[in-house]
């Protein structure tokens, strides 16, 4: 049982490129989430979605766009990487609201810009 | 606005001792209020949540917290501290009609052998 999966574990990018994170839920979870994690800072939301093809800005969407083509899958894409996102990102999934539902987390992406 | 404030960034407990981690909270209108644990260079796991009716929730691993709206607290405790235990802690906050979840800034708790 895999839960959520996210790739890739580790990534390092130069200022300006982009890539995408991946992250895939088996678990038929309606609600999915991107979030960044910093030191002192807590987790903070980016995007959500609550339901395929549906997708909204959470706390600090600024400089990432998201996309929920399939229901398993979440993506979170950086468009020209800055250092300043420099981070660790946790993808979650579940049921209903994730207000009130528990939430399931990935293992997270390590992400540098250099 | 939702807000969560978990005002220790390190707690320090004897094996076999007591342990309480604090957070505080506000929210407009009924709370629901969670508490995740996360090891190192993994994602956070649920511990245990108040939605409604009793106000001390047991969960996992023999942790319980206790909802106190007077206080707008939601503090988490364990009876006897495992070294095991040691790990980073976040208390997080939603409501009625919200999508998501507001995270504190995450407690590290050592259990010292």
């Amino acid at each position: 049982n895999a839960g959520v999966t996210q790739t890739p574990k580790f990534r390092v990018l130069k200022t300006g490129q982009s890539m995408t994170l991946l992250c895939a839920q088996d678990m038929n979870h309606e609600y999915m989430y991107w979030y960044r994690q910093d030191p002192g800072m807590g987790l903070r939301l980016i995007h959500y979605s609550v339901g395929e093809g549906t997708t909204a800005k959470g706390e600090v969407p600024d400089g990432y766009n998201v996309s929920r083509l399939k229901k398993q899958n979440f993506l979170l894409g950086l468009e020209s990487a800055a250092p300043s996102q420099t981070s660790v990102y946790f993808c979650a999934s579940s049921w209903g609201t994730g207000s009130g539902d528990i939430q399931y987390f990935g293992a997270g992406t390590r992400l540098s810009v250099l | 606005a939702q807000s969560v404030a978990q005002p220790e960034d390190q707690v320090n407990v004897a094996e076999g001792n007591p342990l309480t981690v604090k957070c505080t909270y506000s929210v407009s209108g009924n709370p629901y209020l969670f508490w995740y644990v996360q090891y190192p260079n993994r994602g956070l796991q649920f511990l245990l949540k108040y939605i409604t009716g009793d106000n001390l929730v047991k969960g996992s691993y023999g942790f319980e917290a206790e909802f106190n709206k007077s206080q707008t607290s939601f503090h988490l405790k364990k009876p006897s501290a495992l070294v095991s235990d040691s790990a980073l802690y976040f208390c997080a906050v939603g409501k009625t009609g919200a999508n998501n979840l507001f995270f504190g800034t995450g407690t590290r708790l050592t259990v010292i052998p």
